[in-house]
């Protein structure tokens, strides 16, 4: 089975222009979550959605946007890049967003923003 | 605040017993996880824990002691595989994910 996927599997990006990061999953799951891992810090929430049709905003949620028209796909926009965007997104997915559910996790997209 | 502690590295070496020591503050509880995540990959589910006392997954085993804010990941017969990032966070009152920066294992032979 293939999970949660996510496109591409690493961008260069010059600082201003746009662009969005792909995440669909096919394991119908109500909940998912993007997030930034840079060096030396944890996992950090930019954006959620606990079921389609709604989003919510994560730790750090600035020059991101996010949309879920659909349960399976979850894309995270960046309008305008700088270079503090450069890091590795992970898209993750629960069963629902409750305590004792699993996220997984997508492989990540490893973007370098100049 | 919300915060997650753990060391940022520890050695052991192949065949031994390690302990991986978290802290947690979090604005209300929703449990606490451990993942673990090899060198360039994601992040996979190890465990969970909502309640205090010590959950058994085979060579691997998690505990919680929900008064001190604190739980530890007790890895047994390490194997050379076992070099990797393990990942804390505890669940707050929200269900979102409050992350530690990670402790880094490097197993020697």
């Amino acid at each position: 089975t293939a999970g949660i996927t996510q496109a591409p599997t690493s961008q260069i990006l010059a600082a201003g222009r746009s662009m969005t990061l792909r995440c669909t999953q096919d394991m119908r799951h109500n909940a998912m979550y993007w997030y930034r891992q840079d060096l030396g810090l944890g996992l950090r929430l930019i954006h959620y959605s606990n079921t389609a049709g709604t989003t919510g905003k994560g730790e750090v949620p600035d020059g991101y946007s996010v949309s879920r028209a659909n349960t399976d796909d979850f894309p995270l926009t960046l309008a305008s890049a700088v270079p503090s965007q450069t890091s590795v997104y992970f898209c993750a997915s629960s069963e629902a967003a409750s305590g004792k559910e699993t996220q997984y996790f997508g492989p990540g997209t490893r973007l370098l923003v100049l | 605040g919300q915060n997650i502690d753990q060391p940022t590295e520890m050695t052991a070496t192949e065949g031994a017993i390690v302990q991986i020591n978290c802290t947690y503050q979090t604005s209300g509880f929703n449990g606490l996880f451990w993942y673990q995540q090899h060198a360039g990959e994601a992040p996979t589910f190890l465990s969970y824990n909502v309640l205090d006392g010590l959950e058994e997954k085979g060579r691997f085993s998690s505990f919680l002691s929900r008064s001190k804010g604190y739980s530890y990941l007790l890895l047994k017969e390490l194997q050379m595989k076992d070099s990797a990032s393990y990942l804390c966070a505890g669940m707050d009152s929200n269900y979102q994910l409050i992350w530690g920066a990670g402790t880094k294992l490097i197993i020697k032979p």
